[in-house]
């Protein structure tokens, strides 16, 4: 069974960078035809994509966000990981980690979610 | 960017009700629409992806329809535990935007 999980500080400080991390196991991250992907929620709010990444490097990212946003991918540690500078509090989220499935056309799975706070 | 709208951002309804809710984009995304069901403190799960495809395990009762700009998810009969938020999201030249959820109350 695939599950992916986030990792990375809780509590962020006002203009540093957010930098998460999120563990594939129970299946390869160079398996074709899917894409891995950053979702945020703020608090009481929707969801907002972050970012996509295929194993190949290939990258894609919101494009009120780009700015700010960087996506990796490590797949010898089968791994991929966001990056966001610059944060203030309207960065505070809970951030997913997930897969998405190019045929089927869907986040499949989920990673169970990490809430970041920006604060002094 | 493809903007996705939702309504009713909230619903009531009784035990066995027949529930709709419609998602709209701002252009077309053909076929390419996932409705996901999200109860509070979880993570979404995946209830039907390409407009109309049920995810194996999900029931039958919810159906999804629709393309290009318009699209439907339907729960024949409601149940206790369909009571979450639902989102669309769309996925269209390796961008992707969610809608704002609807939540789903049970009177």
């Amino acid at each position: 069974q695939l599950q992916l999980q986030e990792s990375g500080p809780d509590l962020v400080k006002p203009s540093e960078t957010l930098s998460l991390t999120c563990t594939v196991s129970g299946g390869s991250i160079r398996t074709n035809d899917y894409f891995w992907g950053w979702i945020r929620q703020s608090p009481g709010k929707g969801l907002d994509w972050i970012a996509s990444i295929y194993h190949s490097g290939h990258t894609y990212r919101s494009p009120s966000l780009e700015s700010r946003v960087t996506i990796s991918v490590d797949t010898f540690r089968n791994q991929f990981s966001l990056k966001l500078t610059s944060v203030t509090a309207a960065d505070t989220a809970v951030y997913y980690c997930a897969r998405f499935g190019e045929t089927r056309g869907g986040f499949d799975y989920w990673g169970q979610g990490t809430l970041v706070t920006v604060s002094s | 960017d493809i903007q996705m709208t939702q309504s009713p951002s909230t619903l009531s309804a009784s035990i066995g009700d027949r529930v709709t809710i419609t998602c709209r984009a701002s252009q077309s995304v053909g076929i390419w629409l996932a409705w996901y069901q999200q109860k509070p403190g979880k993570a979404p799960k995946l209830l039907i992806n390409k407009a109309s495809n049920l995810e194996s395990g999900v029931p039958s009762r919810f159906s999804g329809s629709g393309s290009g700009t318009e699209f439907t998810l339907t729960i024949s009969s409601l149940q206790p535990d369909d009571s979450a938020t639902y989102h669309c999201q769309q996925y269209n030249s390796y961008l992707w935007t969610f809608g704002e959820g609807t939540k789903v109350e049970i009177k």
